[in-house]
């Protein structure tokens, strides 16, 4: 089964210093695509980073950067110098594939993400 | 400017009233999808589209019909809506499959009474 998992419901960090979210997940292909979403207040979902399996190189994006570890299945996110605008809910998520084929995003539970001033 | 739109935002209906929520890109997308977020359970795909008349269901389809007559809209029926879905509901579009970004409307809250 194809199943993504964020073992935290919430986390919290101060504002200027660095957090990691978890996700790990399930499958049995060797080439696959890996992203994580940011949920604000406003509930607009916004692509923060994707990650290629077949990428050795961990995918950055300005502050948002991941640690990829294939054979352990982890996706974490790593957030450095939060800022306020960070508070949102993130979702982990991986393409899999319908019971008929198709592709499709299957999501983590989220994880909620507290920016303290 | 590229987006989803989602009509409506918000709606709150009584049990077993047919209700439809539009959504349409304006990207050319060929990939669109319906998704369903509830507290604690993530997003789940209700269904999705690959092209005009090809449509597959996702991991939660029942109660639940689409089409896709047009590239661009892709709407979601519920036939005889039911108080399990009351739920937040987003429509997303990519231009590949799932291996690029999907983007996504802005969200319907449906309340089902």
């Amino acid at each position: 089964a194809q199943t993504v998992t964020q073992s935290q419901p919430e986390m919290s960090v101060q504002e200027a210093e660095t957090v990691t979210l978890s996700c790990t997940y399930d499958t049995s292909e060797s080439d696959y695509y890996l992203f994580w979403y940011k949920q604000p207040p406003s509930r607009q979902m916004i692509l923060v980073i994707r990650q290629e399996a077949y990428k050795q190189q961990n995918a950055t994006e300005n502050r948002f950067s991941v640690n990829f570890q294939k054979a352990a299945k982890s996706f974490s996110l790593k957030i450095s110098d939060s800022q306020l605008g960070d508070a949102a809910m993130y979702f982990c998520a991986y393409r899999g594939y319908t019971q008929g084929g198709s592709e499709k995003l299957v999501f983590g539970k989220g994880t909620k993400l507290t920016v303290n001033p | 400017e590229a987006q989803v739109t989602q009509n409506p935002r918000y709606l709150i209906t009584v049990t077993g009233k047919k209700l439809t929520v539009t959504c349409s890109q304006n990207m050319n997308h060929e990939y669109m999808s319906w998704y369903r977020q509830d507290p604690g359970l993530g997003l789940r795909q209700i269904y999705y589209s690959m092209n005009v008349e090809v449509t597959d269901k996702g991991d939660v389809p029942e109660g639940y019909k689409v089409s896709r007559k047009e590239k661009r809209n892709f709407p979601l029926i519920l036939e005889s809506p039911s108080p399990n879905q009351t739920s937040l509901y987003f429509c997303a579009s990519s231009v590949a499959p799932s291996s690029y970004e999907q983007y996504f409307g802005p969200g319907t809250r449906l309340t089902v009474t």
